[in-house]
């Protein structure tokens, strides 16, 4: 069955220091990946998408992602992490050759301190 | 402005007693979808529909019905809710391919 994981419920970082939210995908074919995040008391906002081409994707607030086919993973990364990136992150995997079905992670709680 | 838009914000209700939650969004976007978000769960698709008067099954169908007669609307029903139907939920409309613009969510009590 196709699915989603962020294998981390929490992650913890300094202000500063670099962060990484990791995603794996179960999935036949080719997805499209996504990254969201979601404030508190907000809706989600769109991060970065990677469709083909340069594994390496840049996206909103200095946010990046690499894509890996072999591990089929796709983490989200941040050279400097800042307060005020602390907020839910969902990764997501659409299949739109498959009839537009679209999964998301369970999320990753990204708290950082000063 | 773009946007996508819900109502009602938020909904206390009883078991069984009908109710539409109301999506609309006006970017003209062909694709649109539903979402619940429960704690340690995530989000879980419900349905999605890619153009008009085409609907599919999500992840979590049961006990929901969408339609899609406009392009702009996608309401969702719930025939007759039960209070594992309590979550919050999230509309969402992209092109085919883009990336989703979601709703600012319906907070949905059933007692």
């Amino acid at each position: 069955a196709q699915s989603v994981a962020q294998p981390e419920d929490q992650v913890n970082v300094a202000e500063g220091n670099p962060l990484t939210v990791k995603c794996t995908y179960s999935v036949s074919g080719n997805p499209y990946l996504f990254w969201y995040v979601q404030y508190p008391n907000r809706g989600l906002q769109f991060l970065l998408k990677y469709i083909t081409g340069d594994n390496l994707v840049k996206g909103s607030y200095g946010f990046e992602a690499e894509f890996n086919k072999s591990q089929t993973s796709f983490h989200l990364k941040k050279p400097s992490a800042l307060v005020s990136d602390s907020a839910l992150y969902f990764c997501a995997a659409a299949f739109y050759n498959q009839g537009g079905k679209l999964i998301f992670g369970q999320g990753t709680e990204l708290s950082v301190k000063p | 402005e773009a946007q996508v838009t819900q109502n009602p914000r938020y909904l206390i209700t009883v078991t069984g007693k009908k109710l539409t939650v109301t999506c609309s969004q006006n970017m003209n976007h062909e694709y649109m979808s539903w979402y619940r978000q429960d704690p340690g769960l995530g989000l879980r698709q419900i349905y999605y529909s890619m153009n008009v008067e085409v609907t599919d099954k999500g992840d979590v169908p049961e006990g929901y019905k969408v339609s899609r007669k406009e392009k702009r609307n996608f309401p969702l029903i719930l025939e007759s809710p039960s209070p594992n139907q309590t979550s919050l939920y999230f509309c969402a409309s992209s092109v085919l391919g883009g990336e989703q613009f979601f709703g600012p969510g319906t907070r949905l009590t059933v007692l």
